[in-house]
């Protein structure tokens, strides 16, 4: 059955860099994109950017564009979502979803990963 | 960016209540509208795609409708099961963005 699986949850200090993983199964990996949904605790939820994981080609919330890479192992069938900059107002919940049909617009999350929980504290 | 809110942002009700949950958007967004349902400590379930199609496996107590800016959710026949949060989102325009949620409590 298709289905999603993330890393485990990290704590980090204000400043470093977190790298949140997600391994893809059940399906063709490289016809879907990945995206990535946060949420903070008691917040909505906030979309972050996506990867098309057949040519790698990405795009980011304007709101984290520079301190947030998405990348993909075809190989693995995974997803790698990086935070660096870490402040402790990105302590949340971070989500991987797949999307069925465009990325562009129209498509919507039909399956999710568990969620990796990150917390950022000195 | 397209704002999305929901009213109410909680409601309580009983089994077997009619529920009805509203979506606006800042900007027409078409039929690009999508519907979740959140449990405590789970990931979001997708429920309604593309403001009216109700997703393989879901119960067909759930329903969506509307376009444009105007959007709704309704639960016919609420169950045990259908206490928790649910979300509207719009796919029409990057950054993708999500309501702020309607608990449904019982």
């Amino acid at each position: 059955q298709v289905q999603l699986v993330q890393s485990g949850a990290e704590v980090k200090k204000p400043g470093a860099s977190v790298k949140v993983s997600c391994k893809a199964s059940g399906y063709t990996f490289t016809i879907y994109a990945m995206h990535w949904v946060r949420q903070a605790p008691g917040q909505r939820l906030e979309w972050m950017g996506w990867i098309n994981a057949g040519n790698g080609i990405t795009k980011y919330s304007h709101k984290f564009q520079g301190r947030v890479t998405i990348t993909r192992d075809t190989s693995a069938s995974t997803v790698y979502m990086e935070v660096t900059s870490l402040r402790s107002e990105d302590t949340a919940v971070y989500y991987c979803a797949r999307v069925n049909g465009s990325s562009w617009a129209g498509g919507f999350f039909d399956m999710w990963g568990q969620g990796t929980m990150v917390t950022v504290s000195s | 960016d397209i704002q999305m809110t929901q009213s109410p942002s909680s409601l309580s009700a009983s089994v077997g209540d009619r529920v009805t949950i509203t979506c606006r958007a800042s900007h027409t967004i078409s039929n690009y509208l999508n519907w979740y349902q959140q449990k405590p400590g789970k990931a979001p379930k997708l429920l309604i795609s593309t403001a009216s199609n109700l997703q393989s496996g879901v119960p067909s107590r759930f329903s969506g409708s509307g376009s444009g800016t105007d959007f709704t959710l309704t639960v016919s026949s609420l169950q045990p099961e259908d206490f928790a949060t649910y979300y509207c989102q719009q796919s029409y325009s990057t950054p993708w963005t999500f309501g702020p949620g309607t608990k449904v409590e019982i």
